[in-house]
């Protein structure tokens, strides 16, 4: 069961370049969520989807881009990198509904992303 | 709205000491409230939660935590630290109503021989 998985794991970009983080799931969870982790600022919600179709801004949006086609994927775009997007990137996921199921997010590895 | 305060961004005790890490929330619903760890060059991983009912939540490798009410806060504690503890631990919210889950800044736990 392979759970969330980030790709590219490791990037470097140039100032103004574009690109586009991938997380698949394979949960069949219907919420899926960016974060950022900034030295001294923890995990900063970006954007998050509760369902295909559907996305929201988080605490720190400006700069990307969301799209939820399909239940299983959830792309990051950033459209013109800038070095203080510099950080560490993580995808997370839940199931949605009542009973046991109360928010725990299940993580991927991460990605790091460094803007020269 | 939810949010988590941390208190002290690193905390370090004795092999053997008790550990407290502690968290404050705010929320305008009744909350969900998580403890997650962090090893270097990993993603985080769940220690506990609470969501409803008995207020002190036992979770993995000997850590506990409290929720109250009164207090707003959800502190972590073990009651005998070891070596493999060292890590980073993030306290989170979730308001019962709410989609989003919400992390405070973290505390790095470093573990003295």
């Amino acid at each position: 069961n392979a759970g969330v998985t980030q790709t590219p794991k490791f990037q470097v970009l140039k100032t103004g370049q574009s690109m586009t983080l991938q997380c698949a799931q394979d949960m069949n969870h219907e919420y899926m969520s960016w974060y950022r982790q900034d030295p001294g600022m923890g995990l900063r919600l970006i954007h998050y989807s509760v369902g295909a179709g559907i996305t929201d801004q988080g605490e720190v949006p400006n700069g990307y881009n969301v799209s939820r086609s399909t239940t299983e994927d959830f792309p990051l775009r950033l459209l013109s990198a800038a070095p203080s997007q510099t950080s560490v990137y993580f995808c997370a996921s839940r199931g949605q509904g009542g009973g046991s199921n109360t928010g725990e997010l299940f993580f991927g590895e991460g990605s790091r992303l460094t803007v020269l | 709205a939810q949010s988590v305060t941390q208190l002290g961004s690193h905390v370090s005790v004795s092999e053997g000491a008790l550990v407290l890490l502690r968290c404050n929330y705010s929320s305008s619903v009744p909350p969900y409230l998580f403890w997650y760890v962090q090893y270097p060059n990993q993603g985080l991983q769940l220690l506990l939660k609470y969501t409803t009912g008995a207020t002190l939540v036992k979770g993995i490798n000997g850590f506990e935590a409290e929720f109250k009410k009164s207090e707003t806060s959800f502190h972590l504690t073990k009651p005998s630290a070891h070596m493999s503890d060292a890590a980073e631990y993030f306290c989170a919210v979730r308001g019962s109503s709410a989609s989003k889950i919400i992390f405070g800044s973290g505390t790095r736990l470093s573990i003295r021989p």
